[in-house]
């Protein structure tokens, strides 16, 4: 258990659902990450919030719309995606969210497995 | 920005031996190196992780080194055990900077009994 959860931990979705991913974090931290882990690719960092403001956007399609209504909580919005985005999506917090200060390790949750069809 | 290669992509060891993961980093600045360990259904957990301040880190079978001048850091297992089989990420981020990690790609260990 790292104090990290999300839920569902397993979602099946049609190309034209609305849908959304749930994170949360009993760590007191300051940071909030979104990746997407697909197989045989790195880590592809999606999202990042300190102190519940938007910090990255990676590139990512607006299909994904993240939200973090306070420090310990994290949500991804779906809405039509594409069967390419089937993956494993896991959320990350961490001590320190602001630039210019110390490196620490990043605690991650179990992933929700989604499946686009 | 920071790139980080990691080899090999798989590594297959008998039960007992050694296994040594290895990255490299490309920006100078980078200092904290992370090591995650990923098991089948969870989340990367860290298993060891090392600041640029120090040579080399050891906790029970598990040793980091860096080497800042040749940019790249390792990850060391002895007696390797069957539940060491997992996927292994490396990371380099910049305290001081952005602390954003950068990962490397991974390394599926394989411990055969």
């Amino acid at each position: 258990e790292t104090g990290v959860t999300q839920t569902p931990r397993h979602l099946v979705m049609g190309m034209t659902n609305k849908k959304s991913l749930k994170c949360e974090q009993h760590l007191g931290h300051n940071a909030m990450y979104w990746y997407k882990q697909s197989a045989k690719k790195p880590l592809e960092l999606m999202f990042v919030y300190n102190f519940k403001e938007q910090t990255e956007n990676n590139s990512v399609p607006s299909r994904f719309s993240p939200e973090c209504p306070n420090s310990s909580h994290l949500f991804l919005h779906l809405h039509t995606l594409q069967p390419e985005d089937s993956a494993l999506y896991l959320c990350a917090s961490s001590q320190e969210g602001l630039a210019g200060g110390t490196a620490y390790e990043q605690y991650f949750g179990p992933g929700t497995r989604l499946t686009v069809t | 920005g920071e790139n980080v290669e990691q080899h090999p992509s798989t590594l297959s060891v008998q039960e007992g031996d050694s296994a040594v993961i290895k990255c490299t980093y490309s920006d100078s600045a980078s200092n904290y190196f992370p090591w995650y360990k990923q098991e089948l259904g969870k989340g990367p957990q860290l298993i060891i992780d090392i600041r640029s301040n120090v040579g080399e880190k050891k906790d029970q079978r598990i040793a980091v080194t860096l080497n800042k001048t040749a940019k790249h850091f390792s990850l060391h297992i002895t007696e390797t055990q069957p539940e060491d089989s997992a996927v292994y990420f490396c990371a380099a981020s910049v305290s001081g900077g952005s602390y954003i990690p950068t990962f490397g790609r991974g390394t599926s260990l394989i411990v055969h009994p």
